[in-house]
């Protein structure tokens, strides 16, 4: 258990699904990330949130939409996904947004769309 | 554009000594980092360099040279646990990180 949890561990949605992906961290991070993990590719930013303030959306496709209610809290919603975006889903959290005391990550969420 | 280079796979033997190199070009630099991450698992944190040189800690150690744009990760008295995807990530001048692929490493008896 590295302190921040992920759920579930795995998914499996057709392509008409709506489902959410759950990110939760007790370690006091003011910082929360998602990121897709695909196969033999880097690590892939989607959404940053600062202190409960979304700061960064690398045009990510709209029909992923992220939510943080609170600091410790992060949610990613899925709907009308496509087979491509089937990969690890990562979440972290940094003690602050520069990143510079390292960032702990969940499990993630192995996403498959059929 | 911005760019993390690591080989895809390595394969050493248990006991042995193995070095991940790590290449990058980034839009500034605000230090270097090696996460490991098992399979299925979540990546776990190993080094930070920011400052030329090398970091011991235990088995592993890493190297930095900003002027080369060059790191290494060294494993020594390799064990079969060590068996991992080891990633490089930089952190750039907007303090976003910038990762590498990953490298595969196997461990064989």
């Amino acid at each position: 258990e590295t302190g921040v949890t992920q759920t579930p561990r795995h998914l499996v949605m057709g392509m008409t699904n709506k489902k959410s992906l759950k990110c939760e961290q007790h370690l006091g991070h003011n910082a929360m990330y998602w990121y897709k993990q695909s196969a033999k590719k880097p690590l892939e930013l989607m959404f940053v949130y600062n202190f409960k303030e979304q700061t960064e959306n690398n045009s990510v496709p709209s029909r992923f939409s992220p939510e943080c209610p609170n600091s410790s809290h992060l949610f990613l919603h899925l709907h009308t996904l496509q087979p491509e975006d089937s990969a690890l889903y990562l979440c972290a959290s940094s003690q602050d947004p520069t990143g510079l005391n390292g960032y702990t990550f969940g499990s993630g969420t192995r996403l498959t769309v059929v | 554009g911005q760019n993390i280079d690591q080989p895809t796979e390595m394969t050493a033997t248990e006991g042995a000594i193995v070095q991940i190199n790590c290449t990058y070009q980034t839009s500034g630099f605000n230090g270097l980092f090696w996460y490991q991450q098992h399979a299925g698992e979540a990546p776990t944190f190993l080094s930070y360099n920011v400052l030329d040189g090398l970091e011991e800690k235990g088995r592993f150690s890493s190297f930095l040279s900003r002027s080369k744009g060059y790191s290494y990760l060294l494993l020594k008295e390799l064990q079969m646990k060590d068996s991992a995807s080891y990633l490089c990530a930089v952190l750039d001048s907007n303090y976003q990180l910038i990762w590498g692929a990953g490298t595969k490493l196997i461990i064989k008896p």
